[in-house]
């Protein structure tokens, strides 16, 4: 199977840049991840989708933070304006279902705004 | 509130030597918890090294172990022997059998293995 694939691995935006993640799952898996990485936060849940529906919105990531789910085999996570403290390592999963609880996931984004 | 409490590292350890990890975590709103430990390789994505998710289990892969301990609320990964090629970053993770999507992670342990 291939893994998770995320696009691009690397970002660099100015602040308030719009900025768009790309994250392709496991072939075959129905649920998908999206996670922000910091050294502070650590791993912070931002979305989660189940057969391409939304399950979960992020919360405190509402008002910046959109993820879609256009079909089973992508997904996008936009930043809407990009400001500073958004700078950290965006990563994506997926999983098989709700039986299988395994996380796969990709290399991540790393993002710099600057 | 859940959280997960992990060993900080950097770990150094040499070649062929124990290694033991600490996890302890709390689980106050979650009634079934599940425990697992992820691994993430130089140059790799995150993946899954082992998971329990019964309490007294013990739970094993790539000759680690570790042993749900509900009483001590503890997940301490183990190995009796490492090698060079176990040098990696560690996350300790509490899951909710009953709401599986959110896991709580624990912040990693990076692991440096002395040849």
């Amino acid at each position: 199977d291939a893994g998770v694939t995320q696009t691009p691995r690397h970002e660099v935006a100015e602040k308030g840049q719009t900025i768009i993640l790309k994250c392709e799952p496991v072939s075959g898996h129905n649920d998908l991840f999206w996670y922000r990485q910091t050294k502070i936060q650590g791993l912070e849940l931002l979305s989660y989708f189940r057969s391409k529906s939304l399950m979960e919105d992020g919360g405190a990531f509402k008002d910046r933070f959109k993820a879609e789910m256009l079909n089973s085999s992508f997904s996008t996570l936009k930043i809407q304006p990009t400001e500073p403290k958004d700078s950290a390592v965006y990563l994506c999963a997926s999983s098989r279902d709700r039986e299988d609880e395994r996380l796969f996931f990709g290399h991540g984004t790393k993002l710099s705004v600057l | 509130g859940d959280s997960v409490t992990q060993t900080e590292g950097p770990v150094t350890v040499s070649e062929s030597e124990s290694l033991i990890i600490n996890c302890t975590y709390s689980a106050t709103s979650i009634a079934y918890p599940n425990l697992f430990w992820y691994v993430r390789y130089p140059g790799e994505g995150l993946q899954l090294l082992l998971k329990v998710i019964t309490a007294g289990q013990k739970g094993s892969s790539r000759g680690f172990e570790a042993t749900y301990n509900k009483e001590t609320t503890s997940f301490h990964l183990q190995k009796a022997s490492v090698q060079e090629s176990d040098s990696a970053v560690y996350y300790c993770a509490l899951g909710d059998r009953d709401s599986n999507y959110q896991l709580i992670w624990g912040s990693g342990t990076k692991l440096i293995i002395k040849p």
